[in-house]
């Protein structure tokens, strides 16, 4: 069975600052990664989708890579703001059209 | 696109009550999901519906929970009778195709009592 990991569970940084949410799945066979936003009481964002061909995909001050055959993916945030802090969920989608979720990073950014 | 709708977004009741939670997909999607959410499991999945088909219901926690799909853009979870150990935020998400982009509703945070 897909298990999918996320590390670290938590994470702070000051303002400014360029981070790294990184993710890690058992199997490589794969169709795509999505990473998700989660803001407090509410339900999860589609940030980035990568398709199990690409090597990564960029949206704004976020860039996604994923490497399929060593089972890993990183979120880039640049310039981190107070409002990127949420929690960031990576999933992956099998084969049999099913979802993986991490447990999530939650980043805090510090004015 | 409104996205996937569900309702009602905060229900509170009593236990050995019947509950009813409600999702509308993204017009066109092909298949959804129902999640539930718990800070101690995380994210679960508990059934999902391709072309209205129940596809996996494995993740059911047992026969109290129900979950139909009449028709491409309606789904209902049903839990009857509910217990204290259900609450949580129940979530419905749908993605047009296989291979393609999950989109979820803003959760149904359900409290029974």
């Amino acid at each position: 069975k897909q298990e999918v990991t996320q590390i670290p569970a938590a994470l702070s940084v000051p303002e400014g600052e360029n981070l790294v949410l990184n993710c890690s799945f058992t199997d490589s066979a794969i169709y795509n990664l999505q990473w998700f936003r989660q803001d407090p009481g509410k339900g999860l964002t589609s940030l980035l989708l990568i398709q199990s061909s690409q090597r990564e995909q960029t949206s704004g001050r976020l860039n996604a890579s994923l490497d399929k055959s060593s089972g890993r993916s990183t979120l880039y945030i640049a310039a981190s703001q107070p409002g990127d802090s949420a929690t960031y969920l990576c999933a992956v989608q099998n084969t049999g059209n099913q979802f993986y979720f991490g447990t999530g990073t939650s980043l805090t950014v510090i004015p | 696109d409104a996205g996937v709708i569900q309702s009602p977004r905060h229900e509170v009741t009593e236990m050995g009550q019947e509950v009813t939670l409600r999702c509308k997909p993204i017009s066109g999607h092909n298949s959804l999901f129902w999640y539930r959410q718990t800070m101690m499991r995380g994210l679960e999945l508990l059934i999902y519906f391709n072309n209205n088909v129940p596809i996996d219901d494995s993740g059911m926690p047992e026969d109290r929970f129900s979950a139909k799909m009449p028709n491409a853009s309606f789904s209902t979870l049903k839990i009857q009778p509910s217990e204290p150990r259900d609450s949580a935020v129940y979530f419905c998400a749908s993605i047009l195709q296989l291979g393609g982009e999950l989109f979820f509703g803003e959760g149904s945070r359900l409290t029974v009592l």
